[in-house]
């Protein structure tokens, strides 16, 4: 099983919020803010959408927004479209030279 | 543009290894790290190990230490990933990803490489 834990599933309806977790440690989520999340359509390559916790790359929505609090980091995604239908992934920097993914999260937009 | 190209599918059996490779272009390469993740079949992604790309030093993560390798030619700015001893739970697609040294993020994805291990 993946180190960092995420809900399965998720789901919002178009316009609504929606907000998944990523749950790990004091020695990974919590013990650096470098969590990152990646959305993922089926067979394209990830793409990076929050890096450092809360920062955005050029080009991502503002609907995007990241947190952290203690071992919980969270993306939040704002007046859900239908393209926000998608796997999310969150990601955490452990220390020694290790990262880690967690399971995964399918987002579903009703 | 900045890009990382991988080199295209591969079926091997079982024991057997599989070298795939990811080329640069569009960025200085040896100003970054590279970062191998694979996605098995309807699993999840998975993190291998990271090379860096100016002194080649290199980690792999615990699952596939001994069987995993990582290579770079600066003079071509690639990549390669080597996976020895192959099998079928090794079935995944596998992506290189660039990691500037700052964010510790994988800002940059290659296309991605099928590799199927079928006896």
């Amino acid at each position: 099983q993946s180190a960092l834990t995420q809900p399965p599933s998720a789901s919002g309806s178009l316009g609504q919020s929606v907000t998944i977790s990523c749950t790990g440690t004091s020695s990974d989520v919590g013990g650096y803010n470098f969590v990152s999340w990646y959305q993922l359509y089926p067979g394209k390559a990830p793409k990076l959408m929050i890096y450092e916790v809360t920062k955005r790359p050029s080009g991502v929505p503002d609907r995007f927004s990241g947190s952290k609090s203690g071992n919980t980091a969270s993306l939040t995604v704002s007046g859900l479209q239908a393209e926000d239908e998608a796997d999310y992934y969150c990601n955490s920097y452990a220390g020694s030279d290790n990262w880690e993914f967690g399971g995964g999260t399918k987002l579903t937009v009703l | 543009q900045v890009q990382l190209v991988q080199s295209g599918t591969e079926v091997k059996k079982p024991g057997a290894s599989v070298k795939v490779s990811c080329k640069a272009s569009g960025y200085t390469f040896t100003s970054y790290y590279i970062h191998w993740v694979r996605q098995a079949p309807g699993q999840g992604l998975e993190w291998m190990g990271i090379i860096n790309c100016s002194g080649g030093s290199t980690k792999y993560a615990q699952n596939f230490r001994g069987r995993l390798t990582m290579t770079r030619d600066t003079s071509t700015a690639t990549v390669y990933m080597e996976l020895i001893s192959l099998r079928s739970e090794d079935t995944a697609v596998y992506y290189c990803a660039r990691v500037p040294k700052a964010t510790y993020a994988f800002d940059i994805w290659g296309q991605g490489t099928l590799v199927t291990v079928f006896s």
